[in-house]
């Protein structure tokens, strides 16, 4: 049974930083890419960062880039954000999500974590 | 860039039939799309892979009530004989050019 369990969210002050940790399990996990997906309290799902099979390409979105980081460890079947200089309209859930298609970059999630909650507040 | 525009509610009724749509934007009505479903306080869950010509690949365990159909730019989501556990938000997801894109999602009301 494919599993993805997220960790390490929680509260943060503006301009802090996070580390969340995504571990899998019940796949071979370096065939896949991983995203993270986020979602504000209220709001619809927005598309963080990708990372594919073996790590050497990392996509972002603008909202993110060059704040956010992700990254993986496939011996330990584990992804990550590093979230830096962190602001208050970063506070969501976050999920990392499996990419169905084995071996490519960016395609369709066909398993979802439970999600982490980050909140950003002074 | 690609956007997918999603009605933001809809309802039917408890054993009934109901059909959400995802329209893609101009220029983007061959591009393949999943559907999604999140059940109040839960993760979203994988329901489908739908593409153009409308054949599906759907995620384990998922009914025969839930099936997909494509026309032109339109991607849509029929389920049949409505249960009260598809009263849930339904998200539309596509990809292409390094990015992911999502609908705003339709919050289905079982009636």
């Amino acid at each position: 049974e494919v599993q993805l369990v997220e960790s390490g969210g929680g509260v943060v002050r503006p301009g802090g930083s996070l580390r969340l940790s995504c571990a899998a399990s019940g796949f071979t996990f370096d065939e896949h890419g991983m995203s993270w997906v986020r979602q504000a309290p209220g709001k619809g799902l927005e598309w963080v960062s990708g990372i594919n099979w073996n790590g050497d390409t990392t996509t972002y979105a603008d909202s993110v880039k060059g704040r956010f980081t992700i990254s993986r460890d496939n011996a330990k079947n584990s992804l990550y954000l590093q979230m830096n200089s962190l602001r208050a309209e970063d506070t969501a859930f976050y999920y990392c999500a499996r990419d169905a298609l084995e071996y490519q970059v960016l395609n369709y999630f066909d398993y979802w974590g439970q999600g982490t909650l980050v909140t950003v507040s002074s | 860039q690609v956007v997918l525009t999603q009605s933001p509610s809809a309802s039917a009724s408890l054993g009934a039939s109901v059909k959400l749509t995802c329209t893609l934007s101009s220029g983007h009505s061959s591009y393949a799309i999943a559907w999604h479903q999140q059940q109040p306080e839960k993760g979203p869950r994988y329901l489908m892979k739908l593409n153009n010509d409308g054949s599906h690949t759907k995620g384990d365990g998922i009914p025969d009530r839930f099936s997909g159909s494509s026309s032109g730019a339109e991607r849509h989501l029929t389920i049949s004989s409505l249960q009260s556990e598809d009263e849930a938000d339904y998200y539309c997801q596509t990809w292409g050019s390094g990015i992911v894109m999502f609908g705003g999602g339709t919050k289905l009301t079982v009636l």
